[in-house]
């Protein structure tokens, strides 16, 4: 069973304002990864780390920013939130061993930019 | 880049075997991955097959890959309600730092 946890599960949150969502991880993983999902369900990667003080963009462009300050923990910070950011925010975590590249995904946020 | 399709809708009579395809364009493509994402849930891996193998086995679930044609596919057996989610297809090549996920099948299985 996979262990990383998103909080928080629903935000509701007016434009403009400031929002942390954090990602957590205690399977000791180097790699984490922030994916954003469309109301139509497919993925894009938004940001990743392969490990502490390292910090990618990912394919698609956007205006949030993520730190990796201990290997556990990945937050991912929108600064003014806007109508356009609402979506559902998937965290995960990789493994690299025999069977190449496995992700483990947490529960998700879903946020709302009213 | 790579690029991974699947068709994003699929309906089955609970009982009946889904079958759940997905196409990708790197040929050079290591390891493909099957992920189901259940209603408001993250996704969770449900299997996965190394590019020298042609068939896994795994329980109700059977993937099938055809390297030639660059065809991944999922065989759900005897297909219950529970089994009503999204299944992503993801896979890594060799040049590749992370997943290529496709865009998803809605599979929806009637009483």
């Amino acid at each position: 069973e996979a262990d990383i946890y998103q909080t928080p599960r629903y935000l509701v949150i007016g434009t403009g304002k400031k929002i942390t969502l954090e990602c957590s991880q205690t399977m000791g993983h180097d790699k984490m990864y922030w994916y954003q999902q469309d109301p139509g369900m497919e993925l894009h990667l938004i940001h990743y780390s392969y490990g502490v003080n390292s910090t990618e963009k990912g394919d698609l462009s956007s205006e949030s920013t993520v730190s990796r300050i201990r290997t556990e923990h990945f937050p991912l910070t929108l600064e003014s939130a806007r109508p356009s950011h609402t979506s559902q925010y998937l965290c995960a975590s990789s493994l690299t061993a025999q069977g190449g590249e496995k992700l483990f995904f947490g529960s998700g946020t879903q946020l709302s930019v009213l | 880049g790579e690029d991974v399709e699947q068709s994003l809708f699929l309906s089955v009579r609970e009982g009946d075997s889904s079958v759940i395809n997905c196409t990708y364009t790197d040929s050079s493509s290591t390891y493909l991955y099957w992920y189901k994402q259940e209603p408001g849930a993250g996704l969770q891996l449900l299997t996965y097959i190394f590019s020298n193998m042609d068939m896994k086995q795994d329980q109700r679930l059977t993937v099938l890959l055809n390297k030639k044609d660059k065809h991944l596919s999922l065989r759900i057996a005897d297909t219950q309600t529970g089994d009503s989610a999204i299944y992503f297809c993801a896979v890594i090549s060799g040049s590749a730092r992370q997943l290529t996920f496709g865009s998803g099948t809605q599979l929806t299985v009637l009483p």
